[in-house]
């Protein structure tokens, strides 16, 4: 069966700080891949998607940046961080288009 | 643009009463539907799907869900509340035309009481 992984669960950073958040996806090839903030009371906003190696999309302008080195690896980055970075972020995949999005257990994020 | 409203933001009601969560789309195409439920700290677990055929759609823990197209909802029901079911409820749609992204609603909170 098909599991992801997401880490770490919570991370403190400082302003201006980096960031790099991994996400992986076992039991499966050539997954869609995909990035959510969640803040707090609100729903989802989809950050970033991937359909294949080395193929982003980004969907709102930000801090943020996504990477995808491996076929089942999406990474989460930052130069430097803001305070409205802090949220909960989330990493899903589906197995295609019109597929229902299976989400890991997120990562909390402050910032202080 | 594509749109979906969950127009209760919370719902209270009482351990083995019936419950409904609403949700209500704004697509112009025809829309797949999802309905995900969250509890505290945790990633979204998928409950229940639609895309074709029957409208009435049986999901996981009990619950169900029907499609009205004329009435653009996708409202999610269970005949029987237990204390667990208490979460945050997201309805999300998507559509073959719009690739392979998701609009999530804001979510309903459900709180049990005993």
């Amino acid at each position: 069966s098909q599991t992801i992984h997401q880490w770490p669960a919570t991370l403190v950073q400082p302003v201006g700080s980096p960031l790099s958040l991994e996400c992986t996806v076992e039991g499966t090839s050539n997954p869609n891949l995909y990035w959510y903030r969640q803040a707090a009371g609100r729903g989802l906003q989809l950050l970033f998607y991937s359909v294949g190696i080395g193929q982003i999309s980004s969907e709102v302008p930000q801090n943020l940046s996504a990477s995808r080195p491996q076929d089942r690896q999406f990474i989460l980055s930052s130069k430097k961080l803001l305070l409205s970075d802090s949220g909960f972020y989330l990493c899903a995949w589906s197995k295609d288009t019109n597929q229902p999005q299976h989400f890991g257990d997120g990562t909390r994020l402050s910032i202080l | 643009a594509q749109s979906v409203t969950q127009p209760d933001i919370h719902i209270t009601v009482s351990e083995g009463a019936s419950l409904e969560l609403r949700c209500n789309y704004s697509y112009g195409a025809t829309p797949y539907l999802f309905w995900y439920v969250q509890s505290p700290g945790q990633g979204l677990q998928l409950l229940l799907k639609y895309f074709s055929g029957d409208t009435l759609v049986q999901g996981i823990k009990g619950f169900e869900a029907e499609f009205k197209r004329s009435q653009s909802s996708f409202n999610l029901r269970k005949p029987s509340v237990h204390w667990s079911d208490a979460a945050e409820y997201f309805c999300a749609v998507g559509a073959t035309e719009y690739g392979n992204k998701l609009v999530f609603g804001a979510g309903t909170i459900l709180r049990v009481k005993s």
